[in-house]
């Protein structure tokens, strides 16, 4: 079957680094998606990766590996409104986006 | 990004009454609409792929006739849910996609989605 995972709870201190890991094993890989949603709201797309290595777009980068079937998103100098899940998604060899459960991150002062 | 408008926002309904969810892609042509619904602290579940013109494409477990998609235009897609119970009580999602599949980098643009409440 295809399986996503990652971790269910993280916690972190404002203006910190947190790494949010990624793992799957899906039938074939056209792409990793990660999005970011707060309670109550819609998701929203923060990255995609479809090749090896990382992507750096502010202060979140996402990293993949693709022989590893591996992902994390780094989330720097952290902020009280990073609090909200983060949402691991994968294209299958079908084009479905196959959904992680989403890692909800807490962000003390 | 491209915006996608998801109407209403929240409802209310009556137990076994209806109720239709609009999704509309503003400033983009969407061939692929996607809908989503998303219980309390759990994943996204994909309940339907629509194509526009074509009948909708239901996941294993979804019951079409309950949950009725109509794609008739490039801008807009709905999701009615008919005799609507207290267990259909979600969040529901619509996302929307220019192109046939996830090549060329094309993400998927989503609405602001719809809290249901049956009472």
């Amino acid at each position: 079957g295809q399986n996503i995972d990652q971790p269910t709870e993280m916690t972190a201190t404002e203006g910190a680094i947190v790494q949010i890991n990624c793992t799957y094993q899906t039938s074939g890989f056209n792409g990793l998606f990660w999005y970011q949603q707060h309670a109550g709201e819609a998701p929203t797309f923060l990255s995609y990766n479809v090749l090896d290595g990382l992507e750096e777009k502010g202060r979140f980068s996402s990293f993949l590996s693709r022989s590893k079937g591996y992902s994390y998103l780094l989330l720097k100098e952290l902020q009280m409104k990073d609090s909200a899940s983060y949402l691991c998604a994968v294209v299958d060899s079908n084009y479905q986006l196959i959904w992680g459960a989403g890692t909800k991150l807490i962000i003390k002062p | 990004g491209a915006v996608v408008s998801q109407h209403p926002s929240w409802v209310i309904c009556k137990s076994g009454t209806s109720v239709k969810i609009e999704c509309r892609s503003l400033d983009f042509q969407a061939t692929t609409m996607f809908w989503y619904r998303q219980f309390p602290k759990q994943s996204l579940m994909l309940m339907a792929t629509s194509n526009e013109g074509s009948k909708a494409t239901y996941e294993q477990g979804v019951e079409k006739d309950k949950f009725l998609i109509n794609h008739a235009s490039l801008t807009l897609s709905t999701l009615t849910v008919t005799s609507a119970h207290p267990e259909d009580s979600s969040f529901y999602i619509c996302s929307a996609q220019g192109g046939q599949s996830f090549e060329s980098n094309t993400e998927a643009f989503f609405g602001q989605g719809t809290r249901l409440t049956v009472v």
